[in-house]
């Protein structure tokens, strides 16, 4: 069946940088497009980026292009986020979320989610 | 940006039917999904292209988009059915999520 399993996560002061990683199986990880979204604490989810099957198109919300990188390593079925210049707002849970499709698209859906790691950004 | 509102909560007796709505500007021009989150539990998607169903989510799920408000309506409402609902979207080339209705069960 379909697994996708975060880890990387911790507390981390202001300004400093975090690597998450999602550990994919159970499903040709090469075939689709992978999103990352977030939750805080008590509060709503938060799309954060996408990245398409082959890494060749990536997205990210406002609040954390330039400071956020996706990437993902087909060889290895796992998908990455770079995050630096973090910030108290950052705090949340990270999930890793599969598309249906191979390229993110409005007609589309993220139909199967990781159980997320915990980011805590603070001094 | 472009927003997504809801309603912070619904409540509704078991076996009613439950409206959840979700409104943003021409909203019924763009496709509508809708997740259901239960405490600590990941999100699963139970409607997507404003009114499909995935398979092994049950028929009383439904939805509608139109105007400037999708409706995921939950037909004779379980105990189960006691969540948060999200709607998403997309605008240009960045995804947008509601900020949730809880659906309290009583």
């Amino acid at each position: 069946q379909v697994q996708l399993v975060e880890s990387g996560g911790g507390v981390v002061q202001p300004g400093r940088s975090l690597r998450l990683s999602c550990a994919a199986s159970g499903f040709t990880f090469s075939d689709y497009a992978v999103h990352w979204v977030r939750q805080a604490p008590g509060k709503g989810l938060e799309w954060v980026s996408v990245i398409s099957y082959d890494g060749s198109h990536k997205l990210y919300t406002d609040s954390v292009r330039g400071r956020f990188t996706v990437s993902r390593d087909n060889s290895e079925n796992t998908l990455h986020l770079q995050m630096n210049s973090l910030r108290p707002e950052d705090t949340a849970v990270y999930y890793c979320a599969k598309d249906l499709r191979g390229v993110a698209v409005a007609a589309s859906y993220i139909d199967y989610w990781g159980q997320g790691t915990l980011v805590a950004v603070s001094s | 940006s472009y927003e997504l509102t809801q309603s912070p909560s619904v409540s509704v007796s078991p076996g009613q039917t439950a409206n959840i709505n979700c409104s943003g500007d021409k909203l019924g021009d763009k496709y509508v999904c809708w997740y259901q989150q239960k405490p600590g539990q990941s999100p699963v998607v139970v409607i997507y292209q404003d009114r499909k169903r995935p398979s092994g989510i049950p028929e009383r799920f439904s939805g509608s988009n139109s105007g400037n408000t999708a409706t995921l309506t939950i037909s004779a409402t379980q105990a189960l059915d006691e969540a948060d609902y999200y709607c998403q979207a997309w605008d240009i080339s960045t995804v947008i999520f509601g900020g949730g209705t809880k659906l309290t069960v009583l």
